[in-house]
């Protein structure tokens, strides 16, 4: 699996969008970008996954460039609620039984 | 439906001691995994199964065993606890090779001493 490089930690006023990036310039051709949180001391929780198109669901959305080496995680209306610690995650979508966690981005959703 | 659950939620042990950590699924999936997270860190993956009776290592496998009897259960124990092995331990299961999202438990929150 292609490993991931985030920020160690960010800020976002409520309200606003927070744009959380990833590097992931050692990707392949047939793996995914995953995105993951996790809230105070909670399991993670899945986000939202792409291939090459921009993805959009009810919590996120994923802009995953044409190169696909980096892609950006988007709360389009951060709540004090997403102050988490978000993880990208880069593997096979089929037989990729294994997902390894890195540190992450820190969010701090601020009032 | 319960989802992944995790039993114990809390551990103090001494070094030395044995213990042995439940992860328990009602949604039948296929492949379950045990994590564990120090402090400040991200999830490590200690083992894995991709079905019932198997099992696999993962990232950080020593001083830690598992097993697959049921396909709903899969345990971790922990044979003699050392302090390095104090973190919180995530299980967490997927349907199958196909399937994008993981299911996590709540976490078990170990301390050896």
């Amino acid at each position: 699996d292609a490993k991931t490089t985030q920020p160690p930690s960010m800020d976002c006023a409520e309200g606003r969008a927070a744009n959380l990036p990833c590097n992931h310039s050692t990707i392949s051709g047939n793996e995914y970008v995953y995105w993951y949180r996790q809230i105070h001391s909670q399991g993670p929780q899945y986000i939202i996954h792409g291939l090459k198109n921009n993805e959009t669901n009810e919590m996120a959305s994923l802009i995953i460039t044409e190169d696909r080496k980096s892609s950006t995680l988007i709360l389009p209306h951060a709540t004090l609620r997403d102050t988490a610690v978000y993880y990208c995650i880069v593997r096979v979508a089929t037989g990729g039984f294994k997902t390894i966690f890195g540190a992450g981005t820190r969010l701090f959703v601020k009032a | 439906n319960a989802g992944v659950t995790q039993t114990p939620k809390f551990r103090v042990l001494k070094t030395g001691q044995s213990m042995t950590l439940l992860c328990a699924q009602d949604m039948n999936h296929e492949y379950m995994y045990w994590y564990r997270q120090d402090p400040g860190m991200g999830l490590r993956l200690i083992h894995y199964s991709v079905g019932e009776g198997t099992t696999a290592k993962g990232e950080v496998p020593d001083g830690y065993n598992v097993s697959r009897l049921k396909k709903q259960n899969f345990l971790l124990g922990l044979e003699s606890a050392a302090p390095s092995q104090t973190s919180v331990y995530f299980c967490a299961s997927r349907p199958d090779p196909i399937s994008y999202e993981q299911y996590f438990g709540p976490g078990t929150r170990l301390t050896v001493t």
